[in-house]
């Protein structure tokens, strides 16, 4: 059972470049969650997986975020147009659902990150 | 809206000694109450989750205690030790989909 993992570590772009950064989940989790952490700050919710379907995507600061789960599994945050605002550490977190009701998630396992810098 | 606070923001004590980190939480319908903590350039790693029906939860020399009605919850670490040094984040979750963190208490630990 490996954790979660995030690919890649670190990311440099030039302002105005797309960048895509990858989550593999823990096998078997069902939800699926991306956040934006910025120095010195706790992570900050930007969208939320159920298996493929993204039920909640407030988070997203602007129309330039992506994000997908094609098959239930792995997720891809897409940025584009990069600026220097989107500097940030992403990071992924995956968990089971609680039975409930009511609808809850269980423990949240989070990968190591992606921190992108944007020049 | 929730808003999650954590007090104090940094903190350093001896070696062996016992303490209290704190978070406020300014919704109290909480389903859960999760505690995490995260080494510099490291993700986040979880160390107790409180649900709401739950007043508290141990692992090892960790005790976390929650208290809906006053919005508090309170992470205890016993005779600490240098390895414990790392931010200690708190998250709680108020249902749809989205869970709020604190801004995290950085504790260093002096051997």
């Amino acid at each position: 059972g490996a954790g979660v993992s995030q690919s890649p570590r670190y990311k440099v772009a030039k302002r105005g470049q797309d960048v895509a950064l990858r989550c593999d989940p823990i096998s078997g989790h069902v939800s699926l969650f991306w956040y934006q952490q910025a120095l010195g700050q706790g992570p900050e919710f930007l969208t939320y997986f159920q298996n493929e379907a993204q039920l909640d995507k407030s988070g997203l600061p602007s129309d330039r975020f992506f994000a997908e789960r094609p098959e239930g599994s792995v997720s891809t945050l897409k940025i584009q147009r990069t600026q220097q605002e989107d500097s940030a550490v992403y990071l992924c977190a995956s968990s089971t659902l609680n039975q409930g009701p009511p609808f809850s998630y269980n423990e949240q396992f989070f990968g190591p990150g992606t921190r992108l810098t944007v020049l | 809206k929730q808003e999650v606070t954590q007090i104090p923001a940094a903190l350093s004590v001896p070696e062996g000694e016992n303490l209290v980190l704190n978070c406020s939480f300014t919704d109290s319908a909480i389903y859960n109450l999760q505690w995490f903590r995260q080494d510099p350039g490291k993700g986040l790693t979880s160390l107790l989750l409180i649900q709401s029906s739950q007043r508290e939860q141990t692992s090892g020399r960790l005790n976390a205690s929650l208290d809906k009605s006053s919005g508090r919850s309170t992470l205890y670490i016993a005779a600490s030790q240098p390895g414990d040094s790392a931010t200690y984040l708190c998250a709680v979750y108020t249902g749809g989909f989205k869970t709020i963190f604190g801004a995290g208490t950085r504790l260093f630990v002096k051997a």
